[in-house]
């Protein structure tokens, strides 16, 4: 599978301020996803990164209050902005496994944990 | 909708014992695709097998096996001879074509304690 990288790995943020979580790609995929896991529970899908376009939303999230960019095939990024502590979560990307592994089966990377306080 | 129900929230078994994992699933289509991930402390998600709803062959790989049933929306994953390594957190997930993107929905997870 593709070896994918996040940074930072985990970061204490100030109630107010904002966090750029990259997502690197060691290899071109077609589709990158960003994901909230809240302590203790399941995956929530964000948004999917669209590369040379706007990121699609899941209802609930929007795009003031989660910027994603995708300059190109390989790299994502999410930006939690003005934070509040019910921000506090693991964010994860997903990428597919392109056309070698299956489009349809999403790869994750290590995620990021952010405390908010 | 689309749902997946994991009931088992938590389970603790002692080691070398089998456990399974069950997982129901709730979809309108006919083609989809289910998936379990593990997830250790750490906090990565691991890819551990996808099956597709047209394939309900049963499947081994080493002390894991999976039961996919359609009759009963099921698709559960047997731990055998567990170890203390198995200890995780264990997602069921379900997938769907929408507009050419497959999304996935994903149960709630069951966290398995395996005790030396």
């Amino acid at each position: 599978s593709a070896v994918i990288s996040q940074k930072p790995s985990r970061d204490i943020c100030q109630r107010g301020t904002s966090l750029t979580i990259q997502c690197q790609v060691d290899s071109q995929v077609t589709m990158m996803f960003w994901y909230r896991q809240q302590p203790g529970q399941s995956l929530t899908l964000i948004a999917t990164a669209n590369q040379g376009s706007e990121a699609t939303y899941e209802s609930g999230f929007v795009i003031d209050k989660f910027p994603i960019s995708r300059p190109n095939l390989t790299f994502s990024t999410l930006t939690v902005s003005n934070m509040s502590p019910e921000d506090s979560s693991i964010y994860l990307c997903s990428v597919d496994g392109g056309p070698h592994l299956g489009t349809d089966t999403q790869y994750f990377g290590p995620g990021t944990r952010l405390t908010v306080l | 909708a689309q749902k997946v129900t994991q009931a088992q929230t938590e389970i603790s078994v002692v080691e070398k014992e089998d456990v399974t994992l069950d997982c129901v699933y709730e979809t309108r289509d006919t083609t989809y695709y289910l998936f379990w991930y593990k997830q250790p402390p750490s906090g990565e998600l691991v890819f551990l097998i996808r099956r597709n709803s047209f394939d309900e062959q049963n499947e081994i790989s080493g002390r894991y096996s999976w039961n996919f049933q359609k009759s009963t929306s099921s698709f559960n994953f047997t731990i055998t001879a567990s170890q203390v390594v198995d200890s995780a957190v264990y997602f069921c997930a379900l997938s769907e074509s929408t507009s050419g993107t497959y999304k996935y929905i994903f149960g709630t997870g069951t966290r398995l304690k395996v005790l030396a």
